[in-house]
């Protein structure tokens, strides 16, 4: 099973500014399986990002992911205040997908 | 815009069992994969099992093969899963989700409730 490790737990940071969550996989991500939601409280997940870096239908360009290998990155170059929440990655590897444990981006 | 409406969840007691829906619409459900997915209160997202288009193939989690079963009814436009051998680890939000590109999941449910506990 392939385990991917977030980092930071927490990011503590301020309308305007950018926010960079990482995502680190156990094992090489095959065939670009890496995606990234949102998560508000009280909310379902939304998708943000699929295949490391396509952009779901009707998310802002502020969001992007890059990466490949083991390392990933979402990236949202001006935080708005609708953007405060929590984001997860996500990977698909022979027959199972697996989460992240979570980024929180907090004012 | 599409929709998925869970449904089925509720108090149950260690070693009961459940069964779940999800109520698809706006969108033609056959020709798409499902998968359910928890969430554990104040935890991260867990998922739990897949199922292809027509019924096939069927995918679950190491902790929950052997105690779940998902199926689809095309016709119905549902997904189900049945629960059974209730543990405490089980207590969760349980969301079905749309399978899209990249074997991501592109719309939820608000999801249901399923508390485990004597």
């Amino acid at each position: 099973e392939i385990v991917l490790t977030q980092s930071p737990g927490t990011l503590s940071l301020s309308p305007g500014e950018r926010a960079t969550v990482s995502c680190r996989t156990s094992q090489s991500v095959s065939d670009n399986y890496l995606a990234w939601y949102q998560q508000k409280p009280g909310q379902a997940p939304r998708l943000l990002i699929y295949g490391v870096s396509s952009r779901a239908t009707g998310i802002p360009d502020r969001f992007s992911g890059s990466g490949s290998g083991t390392d990933f990155t979402l990236t949202i170059s001006r935080l708005e205040p609708e953007d405060f929440a929590v984001y997860y990655c996500q990977q698909y590897d022979s027959t199972l997908w697996t989460f992240g444990q979570g980024t929180k981006v907090e004012i | 815009e599409v929709q998925l409406v869970e449904s089925g969840g509720g108090l149950v007691q260690p070693g009961g069992s459940l069964r779940l829906s999800c109520a698809a619409s706006k969108f033609t459900f056959s020709t798409y994969s499902m998968s359910w997915v928890r969430q554990a209160p104040g935890k991260g997202l867990e998922w739990v099992s897949f199922i292809g288009t027509s019924g096939s193939p069927i995918y679950y989690a190491d902790s929950v093969r052997g105690r779940f079963t998902v199926s689809r009814d095309n016709v119905k436009n549902s997904l189900y899963l049945q629960m059974n051998s209730l543990r405490d680890g089980d207590t969760a939000l349980y969301y079905c989700a749309r399978g899209y590109l990249s074997n991501s999941f592109d719309y939820w449910g608000q999801g249901t409730l399923v508390t485990v506990s004597s």
